[in-house]
């Protein structure tokens, strides 16, 4: 099984409706991060939590809000979808600075 | 300024080349610095990490980190059409990753 999973997989939405995505962890650890990506800029850092009392905006972290359920789920919420929040995201997890973030297999979201 | 940046390419070898992928950062208090490899649709993996000035190698893949200059390169020798990917600069300054754009490479056969 995946270290990291995320669901769902691929979501087509309309403009105006909450979604959230969702992703868990088996790796143990304690940070939790949440990315997008559009075509020619990378991954941008939405939120990002050290462990489930702490929550951090990030880069680009409007229009968007966040829950750490657990130390393993951490879920990211679009509270009124809009169309320039299409894009392909990732959750990721790692165990400290120093150490290799591993990445679910993202969720292609499309909002019309 | 972007905090990271790299050439967005693409950059095309050919095969059995060396690919020379370049990296700068803005924020000098950084201390960890990584490069991951991402095939088209899929999620970013850990090719190299890098913590102190100086070269690092793994296998075909050399990575050089040049605090002073808040450099990093990766180098690809004998390029195979199976590295065709982008390749994504990451760097830590506490707590957090952040990416440059990536460079888009493809080895031709």
């Amino acid at each position: 099984d995946a270290d990291v999973t995320q669901t769902p997989r691929n979501r087509i939405t309309k403009t105006g409706k909450r979604i959230m995505l969702e992703c868990s962890q088996t790796k143990g650890h304690d940070r939790m991060y949440w990315y997008r990506q559009d075509p020619g800029l990378g991954l941008r850092l939405i939120y990002y939590s050290f462990d489930v009392k702490d929550i951090n905006k990030g880069e680009i972290s409007d229009g968007y809000s966040v829950s750490r359920q657990a130390q393993a789920k951490f879920s990211l919420s679009l509270e009124s979808a809009i169309p320039n929040q299409t894009a392909l995201y990732f959750c990721a997890t790692t165990a400290g600075d120093a150490d290799t973030q591993y990445f679910g297999p993202g969720t292609r979201l499309t909002v019309l | 300024q972007k905090e990271v940046e790299q050439n967005s390419g693409p950059l095309s070898v050919p095969e059995g080349a060396i690919a020379s992928l370049n990296c700068t950062y803005s924020d000098r208090v950084s201390q960890s610095f990584f490069w991951y490899r991402q095939y088209s649709g899929k999620s970013p993996e850990l090719i190299m990490s890098i913590y102190s000035n100086g070269d690092k190698e793994d296998g075909r893949f050399t990575a050089q980190l040049n605090k002073a200059s808040q450099y990093v390169s990766l180098l690809i020798r004998d390029s195979q059409p199976s590295d065709s990917a982008t390749y994504l600069c990451a760097v830590n300054p506490g707590g957090k990753l952040i990416f440059g754009q990536g460079t888009e490479l493809s080895v031709k056969p």
